[in-house]
């Protein structure tokens, strides 16, 4: 079975105080990962789709990189804006039609 | 393109009610789920659907039905409501589940649902 874990759970950081978010997983099989970002009241956003270890992505103040055992989103020089949960996931294993969803961290970020 | 809407965006049930969740999506898709999102407990997947006709259990089926007679539109229906069933309920659609590459899920806004 596999299982999606994040952490922290929550993380508050100043305006500019660059930070990692973590994305630990136990599949059968790596099968790529999918970073998602949710807004209080709305629904889950994509952010970016990883497919294999050691590939980087990058959008604005984000950076997702991937390895055979977890998955980092690194936020450099946040901003207010960047609040929000993010939630990563990994796509079903062979047969499955499941994909597994981590909890989730909820970063604030002050001004 | 709308994406996926549901409807409604809020509704208040006694126990022991009925009702219907809409979502529809109008990008295609063949795959839609359904998920139900609890403080601490993330998303939980209840039904879903892989094309027209096709349906299966999700991770927390117990009180929901659905069916799927169109691509584009995936109704979750509620039997009998239950406080148990109070949370915030997401509709998804992908092009497929299977895989990375066209696995990537687009959310509805979300219906909040209150059982008395």
């Amino acid at each position: 079975e596999d299982q999606v874990t994040q952490s922290p759970e929550a993380l508050r950081l100043q305006e500019g105080e660059s930070s990692s978010l973590n994305c630990s997983y136990t599949v059968s099989g790596l099968r790529g990962l999918f970073w998602y970002r949710q807004d209080p009241g709305k629904g889950p956003e994509f952010l970016f789709t990883l497919y294999s270890a050691g590939e980087e992505k990058e959008k604005e103040r984000l950076k997702a990189t991937l390895t055979k055992k977890e998955s980092f989103l690194h936020i450099t020089a946040p901003k207010p804006e960047d609040s929000a949960t993010y939630l990563c996931a990994v796509p079903p294993g062979k047969g499955s039609y499941i994909p597994t969803f981590g909890r989730g961290t909820s970063l604030i970020v002050h001004p | 393109n709308a994406g996926v809407t549901q409807t409604p965006k809020f509704q208040v049930l006694k126990t022991g009610q009925s009702m219907t969740l809409q979502c529809a999506q109008d990008m295609n898709h063949e795959y839609m789920s359904w998920y139900r999102q609890d403080p601490g407990m993330g998303l939980r997947l209840i039904h879903y659907s892989v094309g027209a006709g096709i349906t299966d259990q999700g991770e927390v089926p117990n009180g929901y039905n659905v069916s799927r007679s169109t691509t584009e539109d995936f109704p979750l229906r509620l039997l009998s409501a239950a406080p148990s069933q109070t949370s915030v309920y997401f509709c998804a659609s992908s092009y497929s589940a299977g895989t990375t590459r066209s696995g990537t899920q687009y959310f509805g806004p979300g219906t909040r649902l209150l059982v008395l």
